[in-house]
């Protein structure tokens, strides 16, 4: 079956790091997502992964391991507009993503 | 550019009543898809179209009906509403594969059946 994982919830601080974690399974592979989605507004797209390493975007960065069936996404020099949600997302080998629950991430100052 | 729209944005309707969400897109996209998003749960795939006049089941398609009429436009129906079916529903569109894999989303229609 397809299936991906991500944790429920997670409080960091305002300026600190965090890492989000993301395992996934889908028939065939055509690259890892993530996207931002706001309490009450629709997601929008963060990063995209379809190659082993990490990808860098300003204070986001997105790493795959395509052999682990991993990824994470980092968040450097957390604010507060950062509290959202995370959502991780696979696409298969029709190109139809497969969504976690998404993790919630609450920042405190 | 409007990106992609949704009407309504608001809907409660009584069990056994119909309706029809629409989404439009400006982007000239060929892909289109409805999710709906429940709490604790991913984002599930209703139905998707992949070009004018087509269309496929998703995950989760029975008790809705598409309908894929002109490229800008995906429409979907409710015929008869049951409780089970209160949620927010998400339209998305994107490129053909090769042209890219964002997808863009409409800001949601928050759907009540009571």
């Amino acid at each position: 079956g397809q299936n991906i994982d991500q944790p429920t919830e997670m409080t960091a601080t305002e300026g600190a790091i965090v890492q989000i974690n993301c395992t996934y399974q889908t028939s065939g592979f055509n690259g890892l997502f993530w996207y931002q989605q706001h309490a009450g507004e629709a997601p929008t797209f963060l990063s995209y992964n379809v190659l082993d390493g990490l990808e860098e975007k300003g204070r986001f960065s997105s790493f795959l391991s395509r052999s682990k069936g991993y990824s994470y996404l980092l968040l450097k020099e957390l604010q507060m507009k950062d509290s959202a949600s995370y959502l991780c997302a696979g696409m298969d080998s029709n190109y139809q993503l497969i969504w976690g629950a998404g993790t919630k991430l609450i920042i405190k100052p | 550019n409007a990106g992609v729209t949704q009407t309504p944005k608001f809907r409660v309707l009584k069990t056994g009543q119909s309706m029809t969400l629409l989404c439009a897109q400006d982007m000239n996209h060929e892909y289109m898809y409805w999710y709906r998003q429940d709490p604790g749960m991913g984002l599930r795939l209703i139905h998707y179209s992949v070009g004018e006049g087509t269309t496929a089941k998703g995950e989760v398609p029975d008790g809705y009906n598409v309908s894929r009429l002109k490229k800008q436009n995906f429409l979907l129906g409710l015929e008869s509403a049951a409780p089970s079916q209160t949620s927010v529903y998400f339209c998305a569109s994107t490129g053909p594969p090769d042209r890219g894999h964002e997808q863009f989303f409409g800001p949601g229609t928050r759907l009540t059946v009571l």
